[in-house]
């Protein structure tokens, strides 16, 4: 089984609709992290949390919000989607002083 | 001006040959780097890290890090096709590894 678990995999949807990506891990790292990722850009940051009481907005937060459930899920959630948020998502968890560990992704597209 | 620059390739490398990659950063006061390989349509995996000046070894792996002309460079010796990827270069900055900062990679091809 995978350390970190992102569903949905893939997702089509269309423009104004309310999306909730899901991330769950069994590390139990207290750092969880949100990703987006577009071609030529590299991987941007969205939202972070260092434990289950602490979230902080990334580089790129607008339009994106995050829930913190326990220490082994994150939620992100587009309130309401717009074509230019069609990216590739990606969680990753680390614990103190340790390196980054991605999920597999979710490949979102917004007609 | 982009905090971490890479070039993004691709960078086309015979088969056995080494491959470089460099990486700069305008962040004087950063402390750690990474390197992650991003096979396409697949998620960013850990290759090495490193925060002292010098050199970093591991298997086919060296890692270089220069503080004081703030580059970090990705050597792989006896490249394979398997070693066909993006490399992404990531600066840790400060806060004990809490954030990263990454470059838009580099794609390396490697020719048989």
């Amino acid at each position: 089984d995978a350390d970190v678990t992102q569903t949905p995999r893939n997702r089509i949807t269309k423009t104004g609709k309310r999306i909730m990506l899901e991330c769950s891990q069994t590390k139990g790292h207290d750092r969880m992290y949100w990703y987006r990722q577009d071609p030529g850009l590299g991987l941007r940051l969205i939202y972070y949390s260092f434990d289950v009481k602490d979230i902080n907005k990334g580089e790129i937060s607008d339009g994106y919000s995050v829930s913190r459930q326990a220490q082994a899920k994150f939620s992100l959630s587009l309130e309401s989607a717009i074509p230019n948020q069609t990216a590739l998502y990606f969680c990753a968890t680390a614990g103190s002083n340790q390196p980054q560990h991605f999920g597999d992704g979710t490949r979102l597209s917004i007609l | 001006q982009k905090e971490v620059e890479q070039n993004s390739g691709p960078l086309s490398v015979p088969e056995g040959a080494i491959a470089s990659l460099n990486c700069t950063y305008s962040d004087r006061g950063s402390q750690s780097f990474f390197w992650y390989r991003q096979y396409s349509g697949k998620s960013p995996e850990l290759i090495m890290f490193i925060y002292s000046n010098g050199d970093k070894e591991d298997g086919r792996f060296t890692a270089q890090l220069n503080k004081a002309s703030q580059y970090v460079s990705l050597l792989i010796r006896d490249s394979q096709p398997s070693d066909s990827a993006t490399y992404l270069c990531a600066d840790g900055r400060t806060d004990s590894w809490g954030k990263l900062q990454f470059g838009a990679g580099t794609q390396v091809v490697v020719t048989p």
